[in-house]
């Protein structure tokens, strides 16, 4: 049973530039959430996917989208990049659509802007 | 709008000296709380999910509890490897998948 993967591990982006981030959720899940953590706080959710549609969406503007293929892998796109959207971002997989119990996460991309 | 809080922000222990962190919520409607450690470079990863007040679960050295206001996370005889932090986050009820709501977490260190 593989575990949830991203990539790249570490991203360096200029402000005002657009970056794409990659997720392969573990064998057999169905649902993905992406998370912000920023420097010392707890993650904040950013949505989530069920099935290839956005299943619930957290306090993110519109430049953060996402999608989620038929193998149910999963991007996170953020355009326009500012300089507070310097974080560690968190992809996780799960079986249930809306209660998350037990998500299962990835070690996460590291995102700097300069 | 939901809350969560944890206390302490950084604890210090001795080996084989036993502690408790603290999680209180401001929720509209509790569906569950969850605990997950968090290594340094490492996605969180799950430990516990509580669902009503009175509920315990224990695994291993750890044990959460969990009442109307606050949940608590026991340690008993921590060892070095147990050094992490500790992430307690909520979700609510009500129509509709919602993620989960973190606090900023309790960094836990046991010294040898």
């Amino acid at each position: 049973e593989t575990g949830v993967t991203q990539s790249p591990t570490h991203l360096i982006k200029t402000r005002g530039q657009q970056v794409t981030l990659r997720c392969s959720s573990q064998s057999g899940h169905n649902t993905v959430s992406w998370y912000q953590q920023a420097l010392g706080q707890g993650p904040q959710f950013i949505f989530q996917y069920y099935r290839e549609e956005e299943n619930g969406r957290g306090n993110f503007p519109p430049r953060f989208s996402g999608l989620q293929f038929p193998n149910y892998s999963s991007e996170l796109n953020v355009n326009a990049l500012e300089l507070d959207d310097s974080a560690l971002y968190l992809c996780a997989s799960s079986t249930n659509r809306g209660l998350n119990e037990k998500l299962f996460f990835g070690s996460g991309t590291q995102l700097s802007v300069l | 709008e939901d809350q969560v809080t944890q206390s302490p922000e950084a604890l210090r222990l001795q080996e084989g000296e036993s502690s408790s962190l603290n999680c209180s919520y401001t929720v509209s409607g509790l569906r569950g709380l969850f605990w997950y450690r968090q290594d340094p470079g490492k996605g969180p990863e799950f430990l516990f999910t509580l669902y009503s007040a009175g509920e315990e679960k224990e695994k291993e050295r750890l044990k959460a509890t969990l009442t109307k206001k606050e949940s608590f996370l026991h340690i008993t005889a921590p060892k070095p490897e147990d050094s992490a932090t500790y992430l307690c986050a909520v979700q609510v009820s009500g129509g509709g998948a919602d993620g989960l709501t973190f606090g900023k977490g309790t960094h836990l260190i046991i010294q040898p």
